[in-house]
């Protein structure tokens, strides 16, 4: 079973609507963290948010805001007011406490294509 | 801003070569991870490295890999005998602290990449 899923391989919205990607997450630790980064076109990552599974507040920032919820394993993200330039792949991940109070490696999701048309 | 660098950016090799890829983490941090991203996949964890020692590796990181931190500043990872396989974006990336420590200096922050492609 995948540790982090991403539903949606590929989202297509015109400019200025709002966008949700969806991110669901399995573990057994009761201390993981759940993050988002961003790949451009140009194929960097970048870091957008990290949350610990202590705290379930929901954050905005800017145009950008993440919903977790522990009850569904859940960790959204949404960009309301879309624009071009956030076209890109969104990779939802996950670092979990693991066997020997803590894991290294960050599990990523398989990313959701985001195309935002003008 | 501090940040991760990378060098090459892009590197073509023959199937069997040896190749070193070459990651400079922030000068600060302690922790340095590589991860791999075959094109069009999802990223996936390759190693991390403290304290001159591998810390945690995956099942990908076979006997054909290795790191090693040759100075106070580069960390590198390198292929001994590449395969067609191999061909992927690596990531490097750093953090200050260890994951899970709690405070924002353990996020591991990425740097650009290098596209490996072997021939």
């Amino acid at each position: 079973a995948q540790k982090v899923t991403q539903a949606q391989t590929e989202i297509s919205v015109v400019e200025k609507e709002d966008v949700t990607l969806d991110c669901v997450y399995e573990t057994r630790d009761t201390t993981y963290y759940l993050f988002w980064y961003k790949q451009p076109p140009s194929g960097e990552l970048v870091f957008l948010i990290r949350r610990n599974s202590f705290d379930e507040q929901n954050e905005i920032s800017g145009r950008y805001s993440w919903n977790f919820q522990k009850s569904t394993s859940s960790f959204n993200f949404t960009i309301t007011a879309s624009q071009v330039v956030d076209s890109a792949v969104y990779f939802c991940a996950l670092s979990e406490e693991g066997k020997k109070n803590r894991d290294d490696k960050i599990i990523f999701g398989k990313g959701t294509r985001l195309h935002i048309l003008p | 801003e501090p940040e991760v660098t990378q060098t090459p950016s892009h590197q073509v090799t023959q199937m069997g070569q040896e190749v070193i890829l070459r990651c400079v983490p922030i000068s600060n941090h302690l922790y340095f991870y590589w991860y791999r991203q075959i094109l069009g996949q999802k990223v996936e964890f390759l190693v991390s490295f403290y304290n001159n020692e591998i810390s945690e590796k995956s099942e990908i990181f076979d006997d054909q890999f290795s790191v090693e931190r040759p100075d106070g500043s580069n960390f590198t990872l390198k292929i001994r005998s590449t395969k067609l396989e191999d061909s992927a974006m690596y990531f490097c990336a750093s953090s200050e602290a260890p994951p899970l420590s709690g405070g924002v200096e353990d996020t591991q922050y990425f740097g650009p990449g290098t596209r490996l492609t072997v021939l």
